[in-house]
């Protein structure tokens, strides 16, 4: 039962290259979510997602995008990566908003930008 | 603004020392109050859901409480696998459908042999 999954889990860019992270999780969520985690912060909503298809944005969205073309998958990209998103990068879902269902996160990516 | 206060931002106990961790909130209109905890280089891991004030939920050496204003997390008699970054985390009611949770930046438990 893997639950989520993040790839990839280490990554070096140079400041404005672009790459994709991608989450996958296999418990037939309807929620995902995308968060930021730095050193002396609490964990960030980037954006999330409440089913195939559709998008919004959370607490710090500008810089990154997101696509959920499959129920099961969330992408986020950044398209010219900066220092400042030097960051841990958490996938999370849940089952549904109405129930009060957990969020289950991933292990991760950690992301340098030089 | 929701908000969320973890106090102390770091704890040292020896074995079998029961202390509680506190989680301090402002929230609009509470849907819930998650409890999760961390260990290096993972994500976070769901412990508990809290939903109204009293409120009580067990697990193992883990009790997690809950008041309009703040959360506890009793930890009684740890042990070193106990060691951990300890988040809290609330949900809020809100129109606009947005779902995310606010974290607190967490308390750090070291329990020491």
């Amino acid at each position: 039962n893997a639950g989520v999954t993040q790839t990839p889990k280490f990554r070096v860019l140079k400041t404005g290259q672009s790459m994709t992270l991608l989450c996958a999780q296999d418990m037939n969520h309807e929620y995902m979510y995308w968060y930021r985690q730095d050193p002396g912060m609490g964990l960030r909503l980037i954006h999330y997602s409440v089913g195939e298809g559709t998008t919004a944005k959370g607490e710090v969205p500008d810089g990154y995008n997101v696509s959920r073309l499959k129920k099961q998958n969330f992408l986020l990209g950044l398209e010219s990566a900066a220092p400042s998103q030097t960051s841990v990068y958490f996938c999370a879902s849940s089952l549904r908003r109405t129930n009060n269902q957990p969020q289950h996160f991933g292990d991760g990516t950690r992301l340098s930008i030089l | 603004e929701d908000q969320v206060t973890q106090s102390p931002e770091a704890l040292r106990l020896q074995e079998g020392e029961s202390s509680s961790l506190n989680c301090s909130y402002t929230v609009s209109g509470l849907r819930g109050l998650f409890w999760y905890r961390q260990d290096p280089g993972k994500g976070p891991e769901f412990l508990f859901t809290l939903y109204s004030a009293g409120e009580e939920k067990e697990k193992e050496r883990l009790k997690a409480t809950l008041t309009k204003k703040e959360s506890f997390l009793h930890i009684t008699a740890p042990k070193p696998e106990d060691s951990a970054t300890y988040l809290c985390a609330v949900q809020a009611y809100s129109g606009g459908g947005a779902d995310g949770l606010t974290f607190g930046k967490g308390t750090h438990l070291i329990i020491q042999p």
